[in-house]
């Protein structure tokens, strides 16, 4: 079965500072995966995709992914932090399971990022 | 583009009830699915559809229903509400299904007493 995780709950950065979420997968077959952010009372809104070719994903706000086969990882991350970057980032990944399972993602259980001034 | 829009934003129950929460997009997209958010944790799948008239549980579906008779349109209706139901919930859609973004609404607040 496809899964997810992100080993840390929360990550506590420095404005300014270069940041890094966590995030490893578990699949069979070719992994298509996924960042998500979530601001307080709001919904979750899409960041960026890998689904195959460059390793290093661009995204929205400035983050970027790195795709890691050997490591089996996908960690986001960020030269330079801003403070309006906190909120709950969500690592997920297509599920491949089933007839229509491939419509599917299973998002992991998120990590709160906090950027101090 | 309105995007994804729900109704209500926030809502009381009593155990018991029942109610209808409302989702609609407006992208046309084909895929729609209904997650609920546990507070501190993450998002559990409780239907999906692939279109119109086609709908499939997900990871959670007990106490909950579900219908899509327009591409717009995919409300779930939660009968005989418990506390354990109290959550927020969120309807998102997408273009492409497992192989894109999903598009998520505001949310809706619920509290079962």
């Amino acid at each position: 079965a496809q899964s997810v995780a992100q080993p840390e709950d929360q990550v506590n950065v420095a404005e300014g500072n270069p940041l890094t979420v966590k995030c490893t997968y578990s699949v069979s077959g070719n992994p298509y995966l996924f960042w998500y952010v979530q601001y307080p009372n709001r919904g979750l809104q899409f960041l960026l995709k890998y689904i195959t070719g460059d390793n290093l994903v661009k995204g929205s706000y400035g983050f970027e992914a790195e795709f890691n086969k050997s490591q089996t990882s996908f960690h986001l991350k960020k030269p330079s932090a801003l403070v309006s970057d906190s909120a709950l980032y969500f690592c997920a990944v297509r599920d491949l399971g089933g007839n229509s399972s491939a419509s599917k993602i299973i998002f992991g259980s998120g990590t709160r990022l906090s950027i101090r001034p | 583009n309105a995007g994804v829009t729900q109704t209500p934003k926030f809502r009381i129950l009593k155990i018991g009830q029942s109610m209808t929460l409302q989702c609609t997009q407006d992208m046309n997209h084909n895929y729609m699915y209904w997650y609920r958010q546990d507070p501190g944790m993450g998002l559990k799948l409780i239907y999906y559809s692939v279109g119109a008239g086609i709908t499939d549980k997900g990871e959670v579906p007990n106490g909950y229903n579900v219908s899509r008779s327009t591409t717009e349109d995919f409300p779930l209706r939660l009968e005989l509400a418990a506390p354990s139901q109290t959550s927020v919930y969120f309807c998102a859609s997408s273009y492409s299904g497992g192989l894109g973004a999903q598009y998520f609404g505001p949310g809706t607040r619920l509290l079962v007493l």
